[in-house]
């Protein structure tokens, strides 16, 4: 109940194309859900996030969707870039107990200029 | 402002050694969490601190130990280190606004 499913594991996007990841969680006590962006050689950074009662959510060419009754969530980098190649994580985090926060297992992400 | 600092970046043990890895925050975060990250797996909680002083047990806490003496500082040991604890360990502190902010990492490997 504890675990964030994430798909896929690598994705390859042509430069200007559109990267989708999901994922998916079980823990309905989970209330935030942050995407994080990982560069090799670096830890992982907050790239965006969102709560529950908002749908989606949208910075710049990053979006998130939230379908909160079929517990999915999905990035959505809109016109990829070659920059944007790295490994992205998708998280669940409750409010409560240290606010500890669950992991998706990482998308590798490509882009091809 | 150097945010989260880890140390050492990397280190080699063998089968039985110990060590200590720090991290240090400069943002007076008072939530700070040791995770570790293995290919396929994200990142696993280790041990997690609320404050000064108090320290919990993650998701893959056996053969950690962590103490927080000081709010700044939080410290990961492995008291006989085994090949299984062969990965990179990222230190993360809590913002009040619920970001986590991430050190560079230290690339473990116990031979």
């Amino acid at each position: 109940q504890q675990q964030v499913k994430q798909s896929p594991q690598s994705l390859i996007v042509q430069k200007g194309g559109i990267s989708i990841i999901n994922c998916a969680y079980e823990n309905t006590a989970f209330d935030y859900f942050p995407w994080y962006q990982q560069f090799p050689g670096k830890g992982p950074a907050l790239l965006i996030a969102i709560r529950p009662d908002v749908s989606e959510k949208k910075e710049g060419r990053f979006t998130i969707s939230f379908n909160k009754s079929a517990k999915q969530f999905s990035l959505h980098i809109m016109d990829s870039q070659p920059g944007d190649s790295a490994t992205y994580f998708c998280a669940a985090r409750a409010g409560t107990g240290g606010f500890k926060t669950i992991f998706g297992a990482g998308t590798r992400l490509f882009v091809k200029a | 402002n150097a945010g989260v600092t880890q140390t050492p970046k990397f280190r080699v043990l063998k089968t039985g050694q110990s060590m200590t890895l720090l991290c240090a925050q400069d943002m007076n975060h008072e939530y700070m969490y040791w995770y570790r990250q293995d290919p396929g797996m994200g990142l696993r909680l280790i041990h997690y601190s609320v404050g000064e002083g108090t320290t919990a047990k993650g998701e893959v806490p056996d053969g950690y130990n962590v103490s927080r003496l000081k709010k700044q500082n939080f410290l990961l040991g492995l008291e006989s280190a085994a090949p299984s604890q062969t990965s990179v360990y990222f230190c993360a502190s809590r913002s009040s606004g619920g970001v986590q902010y991430f050190g560079a990492g230290t690339r473990l490997s116990v031979l």
